[in-house]
């Protein structure tokens, strides 16, 4: 049981350059979501996910898409990267809808992006 | 809209106790909290319904007031291991689709 694993670690992307950030869980919950984090900004929600095929806007998504084709996996495109984006980026799955006592989101080891 | 969390850091003596509190504009559904460490994932602490329901976790408890929209985390007999960030993630319910929006973080520092 791995929980939620990220790929890569770490990446430096120069301005303008696209990529995916991975996400997989094995816990079989249907919500996902994805965060960045900046210094003293707290974790900010950019998409979510409460089931494959369904996904829908956080709070920061503009320049980033995500699909879920499958309940294991939600990669998070950048389209073409911008230095605003740089920041650490934090993919979570949460089982939600079977009760308060067994609500629990966990948080993938983030990936740590840079863009020039 | 972003929960408010006070104090923004706090230092402690091992052994010594702290609150840290959430509080929001918004009705809320749920308070969730997390601590990050350094360089780490953050790690579920706990979920509180509405309802003032408190709730314990070793020597770390919170509760949720409802009418003022409150949350409070409360941490006694400090340890060194419980340094870190910790944040609190507010949920508005029905209709939210389960998004959490979480607040600034409180830095927490226990000193030997």
């Amino acid at each position: 049981n791995a929980g939620v694993t990220q790929t890569p670690k770490f990446q430096v992307l120069k301005t303008g350059q696209s990529m995916t950030l991975q996400c997989a869980q094995d816990m079989n919950h249907e919500y996902m979501s994805w965060y960045r984090q900046d210094p003293g900004m707290g974790l900010r929600l950019i998409h979510y996910s409460v089931g494959a095929g369904i996904t829908d806007q956080g709070e920061v998504p503009n320049g980033y898409n995500v699909s879920r084709s499958t309940t294991e996996d939600f990669p998070l495109r950048l389209l073409s990267a911008a230095p605003s984006q740089t920041s650490v980026y934090f993919c979570a799955s949460r089982r939600v809808g079977a009760g308060v006592s067994t609500d629990t989101q966990y948080f993938g080891p983030g990936t740590r992006l840079t863009v020039l | 809209q972003q929960p408010v969390q006070s104090p923004q850091a706090v230092i402690l003596r091992e052994g010594e106790d702290a609150v840290i509190n959430c509080s929001s504009s918004k009705a809320l559904y749920s308070v969730h909290w997390y601590r990050q460490k350094h360089g780490e994932a953050p790690v579920f602490l706990m979920i509180l319904l509405k309802g003032g329901e408190q709730k314990g976790h070793d020597k770390i408890s919170a509760s949720f007031n409802e009418k003022k929209q409150q949350s409070s985390l409360y941490l006694t007999a400090s340890q060194l291991s419980y340094s870190g960030t910790y944040f609190c993630g507010t949920e508005e319910g029905v209709g939210s689709n389960y998004k959490l929006t979480f607040g600034k973080g409180t830095l927490l520092t226990v000193n030997p």
